[in-house]
């Protein structure tokens, strides 16, 4: 069975802190890592990783994936309250066919931006 | 933008009733998912669909879940009997092929309250 654990559960910080949120991740046939962004309702899309040692940067986030030891790590630099949210990491397995699993969450990570 | 819309956006319904959530995936995508989200835990998996039939199912989706695409835009989740513990956030999402899950393409989700 597929499972996926980020560490913390929960963060709390000050604005302008550096944080780094963990994801480590048991899975058959990876395709792929991702990360989501989740404030009030749908899961948003951050980063899609596949490939190790290759970091992924959007402005102040940015992500990396180690596929032999199975993680990954979210950073946000110089955090603004606007980044408080629910961090989700998920994985995609495959089935040997090729077919169409479905995405394997964590449970997130509770980050909160104190002004 | 396209984006993956569902509706209705929050139904309420009682125990034993059956409900069906409807989502219209972006246009020219392929495979099609089924989440949800207990308030307070984690996203899960519910199932896949690809080619006009079920690809992947977890053990939550039992036999009183029910997925179709009636008319080719259309991709509904029917629950027969709703049970208090089918409360929850249930999100769509979809790909143009798998392994393609860049992007915004979870629907903004249909919140089911079972009382």
């Amino acid at each position: 069975e597929d499972k996926v654990v980020q560490s913390p559960l929960s963060l709390v910080v000050h604005e302008g802190d550096t944080v780094t949120l963990n994801c480590s991740y048991e899975v058959t046939n990876f395709r792929s890592l991702l990360w989501y962004k989740q404030e009030k309702k749908a899961p948003t899309f951050l980063f899609m990783l596949t490939s190790s040692g290759i970091e992924k940067k959007s402005g102040r986030l940015s992500s990396i994936l180690d596929k032999k030891e199975l993680f990954s790590i979210l950073n946000i630099t110089a955090t603004q309250t606007g980044d408080s949210a629910v961090y989700l990491c998920a994985v995609e397995g495959g089935q040997a066919g090729g077919g169409a699993d479905g995405l394997t969450f964590g449970k997130g990570t509770h980050l909160i931006i104190q002004p | 933008e396209p984006e993956v819309t569902q509706t209705p956006s929050h139904q309420v319904t009682q125990m034993g009733q059956e409900v069906i959530l409807r989502c219209v995936p972006i246009s020219n995508h392929l495979y099609f998912y089924w989440y949800r989200q207990i308030l307070g835990q984690k996203v899960e998996f519910l199932v896949s669909f690809y080619n006009n039939e079920i690809s992947e199912k977890s053990e939550i989706f039992d036999d009183q879940f029910s997925v179709e695409r009636p008319d080719g835009s259309n991709f509904t989740l029917k629950i027969r009997s709703t049970k208090l513990e089918d409360s929850a956030m249930y999100f769509c999402a979809s790909v143009p092929e798998v392994g393609a899950w860049a992007g915004q393409y979870f629907g903004p989700g249909t919140r089911l309250t079972v009382t």
